[in-house]
């Protein structure tokens, strides 16, 4: 299936500990991101690299970095978990020349304890 | 900056019921417009777009139309079922990294 996968889908961590969210896309897109989305559904962009390139980072804390190996990849590092960092984050890609929009992952639900 | 300004849910519909979820922008230069679908304990997913004025985006009964004098882009369906029960989000991607950016959403639901 062509889509956008993310694992893994439920992470339960204590306080402190540091933390990996995996993403991959196989539609070759050329663009990748990150949301995070609150306990409101409210959704905000945090990363965006384009053909491994970072091109969007929005004001996120420096315990939070992505790496992207390749244009199929980009993962999501997580320092030193807080509880506010509990949240759904969203992978996403999209193929920037043709706007039609991004494909979502089914995400990743975060909770701190 | 772009902004997308939706209005404030939830919304609750009985079934066979008009929809009407409003949705205006305010953005530099010429941006597409989307609405996005979020059922419970999913993934966002793209229900329809529009990429100029006065073009009209249409989904599984789902319309929307452009609308740049108004900057509007509200979504319509004539008759909700219980299975549209979800989260719509209206979207708008400008500038040269196409940056998605995203009201607030609408919680919808549909009794029978």
């Amino acid at each position: 299936d062509t889509a956008v996968s993310q694992t893994p889908k439920y992470l339960v961590t204590q306080m402190g500990n540091d933390k990996s969210i995996k993403c991959e896309q196989n539609l070759g897109h050329d663009t990748m991101y990150w949301y995070k989305q609150d306990s409101k559904k409210f959704l905000k962009i945090m990363f965006s690299y384009n053909n491994k390139e970072l091109i969007i980072n929005e004001t996120v804390p420096n315990r939070f970095s992505p790496k992207s190996p390749d244009k199929a990849h980009l993962n999501l590092h997580i320092n030193s978990l807080e509880l506010g960092d509990s949240a759904v984050y969203f992978c996403a890609s999209s193929q920037v020349s043709g706007n039609y929009g991004y494909t979502f992952g089914s995400g990743t639900r975060l909770t701190v304890v | 900056g772009d902004s997308v300004t939706q209005m404030e849910g939830p919304v609750t519909l009985s079934e066979e019921a008009f929809l009407t979820i409003n949705c205006t922008y305010t953005a530099t230069g010429y941006p597409s417009l989307f609405w996005y679908v979020q059922y419970p304990g999913e993934g966002l997913q793209l229900l329809l777009k529009a990429t100029k004025a006065d073009d009209k985006g249409s989904n599984k009964g789902f319309e929307a139309t452009y609308r740049k004098e108004t900057t509007s882009f509200h979504l319509e369906k004539g008759s909700v079922q219980v299975s549209d029960s979800a989260v719509y989000f209206c979207a708008l991607s400008a500038g040269s990294a196409r940056q998605l950016t995203f009201g607030s959403g609408t919680q919808l639901t549909v009794l029978p």
